[in-house]
């Protein structure tokens, strides 16, 4: 177990819909990523936050968006949903303090677009 | 962020050593070289990183070249449950802790 908690599991909507996925990090860290893997392609960065405020944005469209809240929860929304947009979506956390330290990722959302 | 080279699969006997070979020729000084691995569908799972002294955990051994152009991950007897893709990634030092970029990978399998 890492720490980290993503939810829900699975999701399962329709295209156009909207979604929201939650990621809890590991007590103490600061830093909070989200990554997307489609079936034919590997992990790909979207954006992260570093206490609180977006500090890299990666390959995320303009329907999708992040926020990370007081607690340092995250959420990653994403809108218009197309079918394309079926992946799995891990998120992982951090402590700051350089580059010496490792990001520990949660389990997925694996969300299904119909 | 430097560029890494991995070979795209290797397979492994069970029981015996897993070395699995990584190129990061443009690495900075500033540069972790990390290891992660992913297990069918799971979240990757932090293996081992280092700088520029070879290191050990209780999975595995990083070995890194002294001019840190290369390095190799260790498993010391690899079992069945280690068949997973492989990454190495190089990470620059950040106070806010940059994003790990994800290559290809190598695809260990273990074989019985």
């Amino acid at each position: 177990d890492s720490g980290v908690t993503q939810t829900p599991k699975h999701l399962i909507t329709a295209t156009g819909q909207r979604v929201t996925l939650r990621c809890s990090p590991r007590s103490g860290d600061l830093s909070v990523y989200w990554y997307q893997q489609s079936l034919d392609q590997g992990l790909q960065f979207l954006i992260q936050y570093y206490n609180g405020e977006e500090r890299a944005k990666g390959n995320i469209l303009e329907r999708f968006s992040a926020q990370q809240f007081p607690d340092l929860h995250s959420e990653l929304n994403l809108s218009s949903l197309e079918l394309g947009d079926s992946a799995l979506y891990f998120c992982a956390s951090s402590v700051a303090g350089g580059g010496g330290t490792e990001a520990f990722f949660g389990q997925g959302t694996r969300l299904t677009v119909v | 962020d430097a560029k890494t080279t991995q070979p795209p699969s290797m397979d492994c006997a069970e029981g015996r050593a897993a070395n699995l070979p990584c190129n990061h020729s443009t690495i900075s000084g500033n540069e972790y070289v990390y290891w992660y691995r992913q297990i069918h569908s799971q979240g990757p799972q932090y293996i081992i990183h280092g700088l520029k002294n070879n290191e050990t955990n209780e999975m595995a051994s990083l070995i890194i070249t002294e001019d840190r152009k290369s390095s190799t991950l260790i498993l010391p007897h690899a079992t069945l449950r280690d068949t997973a893709v492989y990454y190495c990634i190089v990470r620059p030092f950040s106070g806010s802790a940059r994003q790990l970029t994800f290559g290809s990978g190598t695809q260990l399998t273990v074989l019985p």
